[in-house]
């Protein structure tokens, strides 16, 4: 039972790559999201999706992209890498039965910019 | 707005002790609350939610919290601490029909368990 996954678990970058982080779900969520995990910050929110086709900015969507062509999957994107981009990256998927389903984790991507 | 206070960065018991991690929400709407827990280099793992049905709700590990409308809280506790408990752990209030489920999470309370 697979659950949430990501990919890559660690990456470095120069300023000004960009890259995709990947993001697959097997248990036919309809809601994902994306987080990012700061010391001493907890998880803040930078994009979520409500199905296949539809995404929304959370708290902090500047310098990243997603989308969402299917229910499993849920890619995040920057563009131009900048240091304060710095953190591990989460990916999350609840079911939309009601508003009182748990998020589920994947394991994080740790992510640098030098 | 809603928002999630949790008091206390570090907390450190010794083996054996009582666990309280404290928690203090701000919603507009009677909330959904939760507490996730975090091992190290891992993702969050459910440990409880409150979803109105009872205000004491029992979770995995022997944890269980209380929901207090009037103190606007949602404290953690196990009464015996192990040293496998040691870990970072987040409370977190849901958007409740706000629209994709939201979380707004508090920023954390590392618990070290000491012998």
């Amino acid at each position: 039972n697979a659950g949430v996954t990501q990919t890559p678990k660690f990456r470095i970058l120069k300023i000004g790559q960009s890259m995709t982080l990947q993001c697959t779900q097997d248990m036919n969520h309809n809601y994902m999201y994306w987080y990012r995990q700061d010391p001493g910050m907890g998880l803040k929110l930078i994009y979520y999706s409500v199905g296949a086709g539809i995404t929304d900015k959370g708290e902090v969507p500047n310098g990243y992209n997603v989308s969402r062509s299917t229910t499993e999957d849920f890619p995040l994107r920057l563009e131009l890498a900048a240091p304060s981009q710095t953190s591990v990256y989460f990916c999350a998927s609840s079911s939309s039965l009601n508003s009182n389903q748990p998020q589920h984790f994947g394991d994080g991507t740790r992510l640098s910019i030098l | 707005a809603q928002s999630v206070t949790q008091l206390g960065s570090h907390v450190s018991v010794s083996e054996g002790a009582l666990v309280l991690l404290r928690c203090n929400y701000s919603s507009s709407v009677p909330p959904y609350l939760f507490w996730y827990v975090q091992y190290p280099n891992q993702g969050l793992q459910l440990l409880l939610k409150y979803t109105s049905a009872a205000t004491l709700v029992k979770g995995i590990n022997g944890f269980e919290a209380e929901f207090k409308k009037s103190e606007t809280s949602f404290h953690l506790t196990k009464p015996s601490a192990h040293m496998s408990d040691a870990a970072e752990y987040f409370c977190a209030v849901s958007d409740r029909g706000g629209g994709g489920n939201k979380l707004t999470f508090g920023t954390g309370t590392q618990l070290k368990v000491e012998l």
